[in-house]
């Protein structure tokens, strides 16, 4: 198994701020690395993949980056509607695609 | 329109086998390169991958579950059956469904609403 490992777990913030959450692999994974959002009792909704390609309908200020390794998911201005929980997910080995542990983004 | 929704029982008894199908729209499981895929989230926790099946049926499992975990197809059906033996209240958990495409670095780009089922006696 590729262990997933997210940073931090859980995140206060403001509307407005600009917020990076970081996605560390067990070991290189090129760029298959997508990242998710959920909200409570809510199915999870892709953002990006690939690392860094914004999912169609996904707004603007969502980006994503990263390879290898080291991965990050930011969002460059806070709107009220993206208080939820983000994870990542490694796409990179067949025989186990992996989740973060995920981190709550909540209102400060 | 892609679509995908999970249906099954919402109480399963201990050492009893899971049945739950995904049935889908807007897409062929025979397309190349299309797959689709189970994970679950135990409540109050993190998404856990479980298997997907790709159009040309080769099937993937998480290991440690591997020896529970059954996925079959029915293209004819647009149907995606999940069947998981030997149930432990450990299972509890909400179960998704996913289309999987292979052209956008292999990403769950859609999901079904999700099934809650409960393992208890």
């Amino acid at each position: 198994d590729i262990q997933m490992t997210q940073s931090p777990s859980s995140l206060s913030a403001s509307v407005g701020d600009r917020v990076t959450i970081t996605c560390r692999a067990g070991q290189t994974i090129d760029r298959k690395l997508n990242w998710y959002q959920q909200k409570p009792g809510k199915a999870p909704k892709l953002l990006i993949y690939g690392a860094s390609s914004l999912q169609s309908g996904v707004p603007s200020r969502f980006s994503g980056s990263g390879y290898g390794t080291d991965f990050t998911l930011t969002i460059s201005s806070l709107q009220p509607e993206d208080f939820a929980t983000y994870y990542c997910q490694q796409s990179y080995s067949s025989v186990g695609y992996t989740f973060g542990q995920g981190t709550k983004l909540e209102i400060k | 329109q892609i679509t995908l929704k999970e249906s099954g029982p919402t109480l399963v008894r201990p050492t009893q086998t899971l049945t739950l199908t995904c049935t889908f729209s807007g897409f062929s499981l025979s397309s190349s390169g299309v797959a689709v895929g189970w994970i679950r989230q135990p409540p109050g926790k993190a998404l856990e991958w479980l298997t997907h099946i790709y159009w040309n049926d080769d099937k993937y499992y998480d290991p440690s579950l591997k020896s529970r975990l059954t996925i079959t197809k029915d293209t004819s059906k647009n149907q995606v059956v999940l069947t998981m033996t030997n149930m432990d209240p450990v299972d509890t958990a909400t179960y998704y469904c996913a289309h999987l495409d292979s052209s956008k670095w292999f990403t769950y780009d859609y999901w079904g609403q999700g099934t809650p089922v409960t393992v208890s006696s």
